[in-house]
């Protein structure tokens, strides 16, 4: 079985800060990794994804991640964030045998003018 | 640009109500899903399907059933609507690829209020 958790359920910064959305997996075998954003009222979008290869992933509106297998973790990092990046972020995990996409928890980033 | 589609958007419906969210996908995609999201809240797997005439239940027990005749079609229906089924629904669709199932895409969500 495979889980996630997200530490933190609210991150409030200010504007043009930097911000860091923590996620944790745990499982037995090799997994895949997502982060995915959801604005208000609407569905879940794509933000970034680790499949293999370089740890470090670069993913849409300036976010990127990083993958630390012996943390087991995947960080989302953005250096300077904008009042539009105010949403709930997901961090999700895919067993990559039995293709069970798993969600944490979402942490609610919101952004101080 | 979203390739999968649900309707409606926000649905307020009286307890006791027979209802179904529609959900299409035009990607050809094999697998579908549908997750329950409450305010605030992860989202659970209420139903899958890896194709046409397959379904399969997710890990939250849901009292809604699926059905998917065609590929590009997965509708959920609740024959009587309760206010403990309140909440948001989000479809879902995947394809296999060469590195296995990596693409996940979801529609906008409908949110069911029952009153």
């Amino acid at each position: 079985a495979q889980s996630v958790t997200q530490l933190d359920s609210q991150v409030p910064v200010f504007e043009e800060a930097p911000v860091e959305l923590r996620c944790n997996y745990s499982s037995s075998v090799s997994v895949y990794l997502f982060w995915y954003v959801q604005y208000p009222n609407q569905g879940l979008q794509l933000l970034l994804k680790y499949l293999s290869g370089s740890t470090l992933v670069k993913g849409i509106n300036g976010f990127e991640a990083e993958f630390n297998k012996s943390q087991t973790s995947f960080h989302l990092r953005k250096p300077s964030v904008h009042i539009s990046d105010t949403a709930e972020y997901f961090c999700a995990v895919s067993d990559v045998r039995n293709e069970k996409l798993t969600f944490g928890t979402g942490t609610r980033l919101t952004i101080i003018p | 640009e979203a390739d999968i589609y649900q309707t409606p958007r926000y649905l307020v419906i009286g307890t006791g109500k027979k209802i179904t969210l529609e959900c299409s996908q035009t990607m050809g995609h094999d697998k579908m899903y549908w997750y329950q999201q409450d305010p605030g809240m992860e989202l659970h797997l209420i139903h899958y399907s890896y194709g046409v005439n397959s379904t399969e239940k997710g890990d939250l027990s849901s009292e809604s059933t699926v059905s998917r005749i065609r590929t590009e079609h997965f509708p959920l229906t609740l024959e009587s609507a309760r206010p403990s089924h309140t909440s948001q629904y989000l479809c879902a669709s995947s394809e296999i690829t060469g590195q296995g199932r990596i693409g996940y895409t979801f529609g906008s969500g409908t949110r069911l209020t029952v009153v």
